[in-house]
Order: C-alpha cells, then sequence, then structure tokens
C-alpha cells in the first residue's frame, strides 16, 4: 500500500542553524501539507500545498518557514534560523481531493529537536 | 472550521465495541465528518470519513445523526493495538486544511 515517507526521522540542531524537512508524498496525490505537534500538545496545521504554490498557510507559518516541490517527488520544508521552540514533531500528509472529499495520509513524522 | 468536541478519555475492554462520540452542532452543509487516530507519537492515521449517510470500512464503521449535528465512530472488536487517541474533524468547501482538537484518549483493556 503507498504511504508517505519523511526523512531523517530525528533530526539535531542548533539554534539558528537552517535544517530541511524532506517528504515523499504518494505518487498519484496532487495536494501536500505540513502540520506540526509540540510533545504533548495538539497537532497544528502549517501550510498547504497545491499546483506548485501555497494554497494556504497558518500563523505559525512565519518568513522562517518555506517549502518546495523541488522534483516530482519530494515535497520540503525548510525552517532558516531555527529557534528552541520549533523542536517539535512535523508530520507531511499528502492527499487527492474529489468532490469536497479531502483524506489526508500522513508520514511517520521528523522529529526536530533545538539545542 | 466546525469546532467539534470529544470525551477526553474513554475505555474499552477488548474484543467488545468501542463506540466514540463527537458532536459538531456547527457543522456546515458541505462540511465532511473526518475520524483520524495518533497511535503514541506515530503520524495521524486516517480512519474513515462521511457526509450524511453511515459509511463502513475495514477499520470501523461511522454513523451520523441525521440533523448531522453529531457522529459516533465505531470499532466493531477493539484490540490492544487500537488503543490511541482518536479525533473527529469537520472539514470541507474550500478549506483543505485538518484542525486537530485534544481528541479521545482510547484505552482497550485486556
Amino acid at each position: 500500500e503507498p504511504e508517505v515517507t519523511q526523512t531523517p526521522s530525528h533530526q539535531v540542531t542548533q539554534m539558528g542553524q537552517e535544517v530541511i524537512l524532506r517528504c515523499v508524498p504518494i505518487s498519484n496525490h496532487l495536494y501536500f501539507y505540513w502540520y506540526r505537534q509540540i510533545l504533548g500538545q495538539k497537532v497544528e496545521f502549517l501550510v498547504s500545498f497545491y499546483n506548485n504554490e501555497i494554497s494556504e498557510k497558518s500563523e505559525i507559518f512565519d518568513d522562517q518557514f518555506s517549502v518546495e516541490r523541488p522534483d516530482g517527488s519530494n515535497f520540503t520544508l525548510k525552517i532558516r534560523s531555527t529557534k528552541l521552540e520549533d523542536s517539535a514533531m512535523y508530520f507531511c500528509a499528502s492527499s487527492v481531493v474529489r468532490g469536497g472529499r479531502n483524506e489526508q495520509f500522513f508520514g511517520p513524522g521528523t522529529r526536530l529537536t533545538v539545542l | 472550521d466546525a469546532k467539534t468536541t470529544q470525551p477526553p478519555s474513554m475505555d474499552c475492554a477488548e474484543g467488545r465495541a468501542a463506540n466514540l462520540p463527537c458532536n459538531h452542532s456547527t457543522i456546515s452543509g458541505n462540511e465532511y465528518v473526518y475520524w483520524y487516530r495518533q497511535i503514541h507519537s506515530q503520524g495521524p492515521q486516517y480512519i474513515i470519513h462521511g457526509l450524511k449517510n453511515n459509511e463502513t470500512n475495514e477499520m470501523a464503521s461511522l454513523i451520523i445523526t441525521e440533523d448531522r449535528k453529531s457522529s459516533t465512530l465505531i470499532l466493531p472488536h477493539a484490540t490492544l493495538r487500537d488503543t490511541a487517541v482518536y479525533y473527529c474533524i469537520v472539514s470541507g468547501g474550500s478549506n483543505y486544511k485538518l484542525t486537530f482538537g485534544k481528541g479521545t484518549l482510547l484505552t482497550v483493556n485486556p
């Protein structure tokens, strides 16, 4: 069964460094998403991406964040200058939107630890 | 997004049916009800969704009331591996993001 994959599974970085989190969505999906979950808190929406542009973003997704689909398979989230509060699980998801239905399938996540 | 209300926790005996309720009284006509679950810190797992009619798949059944203001997720024969946080989410129209609440922690006991 096709699934969303994410790399790395765990990323440790120093505050102020740039990180890139990678995702390979399900191959026939056209909508892509990033969510994050700070330890012990709710899963929060960051951004949605369709047709090579951002379709929606949350207040969390400020200028420090960017997304890209550099080729036909990868979908990346870049954090330019990490802060301690960026430590969280980051989940990528993808979906096919049909007639208003939007079942999103999530990857296993990348645990980002900012020291 | 329409808000949902779920009990914070529920218990169920292994092998019995687990019935997880959700209230979504402000749901709009074009919004779907989605159920996801999250086991420990894994990625949320899609379970089932519905618009108006009851739905069943290999994982669960979804019962939506006629007025669409509430729904129930049914796991017909719960196993220990079904212990997870279950999220009821309403989404649709031009809004594709999923807004997660705190969900219901279902604990399946031996």
